[in-house]
């Protein structure tokens, strides 16, 4: 049950688009299209971004878009906006029923 | 609206027992399988456990099989963590987490609760 790898940090400044890894294995994300993305600010629960690799829940700005290819997901947010700071993990099914998540990848807005 | 409330955190020393509670409301809960997350100080996320809605199916991350024991009560509305010879990398915000029937991810979080294993 090792984590899913993530960048430890990714920056933008606002407008612009920035991309965060999320690269696993064939018993996770390789095989699953359960990857899921969550956003967290600093002392706050974390709240649901996209699932089932790109589909956004209702009320999550369609700047946010995810995708997957192979073994790594990815999640893309277009036109930065200072709001988007934050701290960011990916999360996959796994072949155990289990579930995992990503190291964290912290967004900053430049 | 959905609201998730965990309860029972607090400083205990190693080696001891905790029991931390989340308590459902704003939905069927008997129809959601339901999480627990940790999250250590200053770390990432850490998945922790699952039960299937009516509770016939529990699955937990190695770091924790055989000390900790999910479980719910439907008709209270309350998913618990019984938690057993703790250690100090067990230190961390629990949050409670909800999942739909069929899907895989989690909709609606707690705020979260703070266990502190230290002697």
């Amino acid at each position: 049950q090792s984590a899913l790898t993530q960048p430890a940090s990714v920056s933008g400044s606002p407008g612009q688009s920035i991309t965060i890894s999320c690269t696993g294995t064939s018993s996770d994300v390789g095989v699953y299209n359960y990857v899921s993305w969550y956003q967290q600010h600093p002392g706050k629960a974390p709240k649901l971004m996209i699932y089932d690799v790109s589909n956004r829940p209702s009320g999550v700005s369609n700047r946010f878009s995810g995708c997957k290819s192979g073994n790594t997901a990815s999640l893309t947010i277009s036109g930065l906006q200072p709001e988007d700071e934050g701290d960011y993990y990916c999360s996959s099914y796994t072949s155990s029923s289990t579930r995992v998540f990503g190291t964290g990848t912290k967004v900053t807005v430049l | 609206q959905v609201q998730l409330v965990e309860s029972g955190g607090g400083v205990v020393q190693p080696g001891r027992f905790l029991r931390l509670s989340c308590a459902a409301s704003g939905f069927t809960f008997s129809s959601y399988a339901m999480h627990w997350v940790r999250q250590a100080p200053g770390k990432g996320l850490e998945w922790v456990a699952v039960i299937s809605y009516d509770g016939s199916n529990k699955y937990y991350a190695d770091s924790v099989k055989g000390r900790f024991t999910i479980s719910r009560d439907n008709s209270k509305k309350t998913l618990y963590l019984e938690m057993s010879s703790l250690r100090g990398e067990d230190t961390a915000v629990y949050y409670c987490a909800r999942e739909d029937y069929g899907e895989h991810h989690f909709d609606y979080w707690g705020q979260g609760t703070l266990v502190t294993v230290s002697s």
